[in-house]
């Protein structure tokens, strides 16, 4: 089974306005924690935010937020007042275990986000 | 604070050729990783190390790829023989080992060809 599942292989969005990136996952561990990623075309994976497992409220930075369902096991990106810099591949990750000694990180395939003037 | 550092950015080699890739971690990070991303893919895990020791190298095709981070600072990739498969982008990332989120900061890459 795919540890990271993301079903949207593109998406568009006006500009200005909020999109949704869809993420699900499966792990059987407790503790786990989720991350959201933007490559540009230059190629660099840039990190955007951050959601543990055992984190209560959604995560948000700035115009990302990650709407976290922990029983349906899903971690979407909502990305609001979409900009023209914001065209790019996003990626879901997952990071298992306890500890950076037993961390394992998995990637989704991601989804192609092209912002419309 | 100065990013990873990947070089070189791009390398076009011939099958059965080798070649080598450079990382440089961000300083203080103890864990450090190297991804294969193939065109259209997410990255793919080759090899985590935590200090000089590695953590996980499960899918590293150990037959061609080998990797080593002798001082527990800067990492080597080295493919011998390449492969037509081999051609991705070849990323390195490293995290501390200190907060919970243990977020991965990535280099700019080195996109390999090999004709």
């Amino acid at each position: 089974a795919q540890k990271i599942t993301q079903t949207q292989p593109g998406m568009f969005v006006q500009e200005k306005e909020a999109v949704t990136l869809d993420c699900t996952y499966d792990t059987s561990d407790q503790s786990y924690g989720l991350f959201w990623y933007k490559q540009p075309s230059s190629g660099e994976m840039i990190f955007l935010i951050y959601q543990g497992s055992y984190d209560e409220q959604n995560a948000t930075e700035g115009r990302y937020s990650l709407n976290f369902q922990k029983a349906r096991k899903s971690a979407n990106l909502v990305i609001s007042a979409s900009q023209l810099g914001d065209s790019a591949m996003y990626f879901c990750a997952m990071r298992e275990g306890r500890g950076y000694t037993g961390n394992q990180f998995y990637f989704g395939t991601g989804t192609s986000l092209t912002v419309i003037p | 604070e100065a990013g990873v550092a990947q070089s070189p950015r791009y390398k076009i080699i011939e099958k059965r050729q080798s070649v080598a890739f450079w990382c440089n971690p961000i300083s203080g990070h103890a864990t450090l990783y190297w991804y294969q991303q193939i065109l259209g893919q997410g990255p793919k895990l080759l090899i985590q190390f935590q200090n000089n020791g590695v953590v996980d190298d499960s899918q590293l095709p150990k037959d061609r790829f080998s990797a080593e981070r002798l001082k527990g600072v800067d990492s080597t990739l080295k493919i011998q023989p390449a492969k037509l498969e081999d051609s991705a982008v070849y990323l390195c990332a490293s995290s501390s080992s200190s907060g919970a989120a243990y977020e991965q900061y990535f280099g700019p890459g080195t996109r390999l060809t090999v004709t």
